[in-house]
């Protein structure tokens, strides 16, 4: 079964801080692609970034970054400079197909807190 | 551009009433998804369609139905509600090939009593 593991429930982290959050996958495909998503109090869910398997650098989208590990089959989110807006829940997600079917997976979410 | 819009934003059910959940998008996506997701959870996939037309069960569909007439709308119906639906519902859509990312509406809050 595809699954996505999202080790902390809850994270939290001072202002202007870096936190990182975890995430495993468990996949047999070699296409596929991850993403890491916000939502914050508001539900809209936001994508932070995202990462195609095959690409060995990781993505960076100004603050956020990642680690791919596709080895390990990890794929870590780094805030660097935290602020009180990126509070959030976060959700790791995994992308693939299987018989031409598109299939996307969540992981439960990380709660992040970040103090003043 | 409105993005994806959800109608309604809450609604209260009783056992057994049906219901239809309406997701719009304005942005010419193929594919359009109904999640749900439910405290402790993420999102797992309901339904989803990759063309006007058409459409797909995913992870949980049972109780549910849906339909996509019109390219920029996806229905979601709940034929006879049951306490287990009560859940927050979003809609994604997504254009068609693999490097893009979904866009979510802003959830439709259902509560079945």
């Amino acid at each position: 079964a595809q699954t996505v593991t999202q080790s902390q429930p809850e994270m939290s982290v001072q202002e202007a801080e870096t936190v990182t959050l975890s995430c495993t996958y468990d996949t047999s495909e070699s296409d596929y692609y991850l993403f890491w998503y916000k939502q914050p109090p508001s539900r809209q869910m936001i994508l932070v970034i995202r990462q195609e398997a095959y690409k060995q650098q990781n993505a960076t989208e100004n603050r956020f970054s990642v680690n791919f590990q596709k080895a390990a089959k990890s794929f870590s989110l780094k805030i660097s400079d935290s602020q009180l807006g990126d509070a959030a829940m976060y959700f790791c997600a995994y992308r693939f197909w299987v018989g031409g079917s598109e299939k996307l997976v969540f992981g439960k979410g990380t709660k992040l807190t970040v103090n003043p | 551009n409105a993005g994806v819009t959800q109608t309604p934003k809450f609604r209260v059910l009783k056992t057994g009433q049906s219901m239809t959940l309406l997701c719009a998008q304005d942005m010419n996506h193929e594919y359009m998804y109904w999640y749900r997701q439910d405290p402790g959870m993420g999102l797992r996939l309901i339904h989803y369609s990759v063309g006007e037309g058409t459409t797909a069960k995913g992870e949980v569909p049972d109780g549910y139905n849906v339909s996509r007439l019109k390219k920029q709308n996806f229905l979601l119906g709940l034929e006879s509600a049951a306490p287990s639906q009560t859940s927050v519902y979003f809609c994604a859509s997504m254009w068609a090939g693999k490097i893009y990312e979904q866009y979510f509406g802003p959830g439709t809050r259902l509560t079945v009593t």
